[in-house]
């Protein structure tokens, strides 16, 4: 049973333009939210997060979205940058473990 | 600091045989993760260590699997026996807060 779900497995944007990752869970008891970056033959790296009080964070180009009602996230680049193309990972946190639960993951591919 | 240590970074083994992988977390961490990633389930948690005590194993797929953390600075994830079903890469991840990941063992049963 996947509790975080990434719907779209590959998204290509042209470069300069906004790409949107989406990402939805089924989890009440999920209370942080945080996306993950990840090159070839690395690990994923810590991109951004956000925590259930709050609706938006932004970090430079980067942006995350959370709507708790539809149980939904979204990540937002703008602009992209060929540098982006990775796969993305959404991840949430159970409320009151260490139990960080992911996504499939999905593949940006930035067109120059 | 190093960051999260992993070794091997490939394994190539047989069906059958014993795999040990190895994780050296970032100091000062208290939690310290096994997830594997395939295509179909994207990285999926297998165990969890916090202070060196497994608090949640459920992601563990079968008896074939066991993990240990005998001190802060290192932990094994050991597969016993071997199958090809169990190739993918598997990733070990400590955290203070946000989780840190290690390059990965990319693991190949034949």
């Amino acid at each position: 049973d996947q509790q975080v779900k990434q719907n779209s497995p590959s998204l290509s944007v042209q470069e300069g333009r906004i790409s949107i990752l989406n990402c939805d869970y089924t989890n009440s008891m999920f209370d942080y939210f945080l996306w993950y970056k990840k090159y070839p033959a690395e690990g994923p790296t810590f991109l951004i997060s956000i925590s259930s009080i709050k609706d938006k964070n932004e970090d430079g180009r980067f942006t995350v979205f959370l709507n708790k009602s539809a149980k939904h996230l979204s990540l937002h680049i703008v602009p992209s940058q060929p540098g982006d193309s990775a796969v993305y990972f959404c991840a949430a946190l159970l409320r009151g473990t260490y139990k960080y639960i992911f996504g499939t993951g999905t593949r940006l591919k930035v067109l120059a | 600091d190093a960051g999260v240590i992993q070794s091997p970074r490939h394994e190539v083994t047989e069906m059958g045989q014993e795999v040990t992988l190895r994780c050296k977390p970032i100091s000062g961490h208290n939690s310290l993760f096994w997830y594997r990633q395939t295509m179909m389930r994207g990285l999926e948690l297998l165990i969890y260590f916090n202070n060196n005590v497994p608090i949640d194993d459920s992601g563990m797929p079968e008896d074939r699997f066991s993990a240990k953390m005998p001190n802060a600075s290192f932990s094994t994830l050991k597969i016993q026996p071997s199958e090809p079903r169990d190739s993918a890469v598997y990733f070990c991840a400590s955290s203070f807060n946000e989780l840190f990941f290690g390059p990965g063992t990319r693991l190949t049963v034949l």
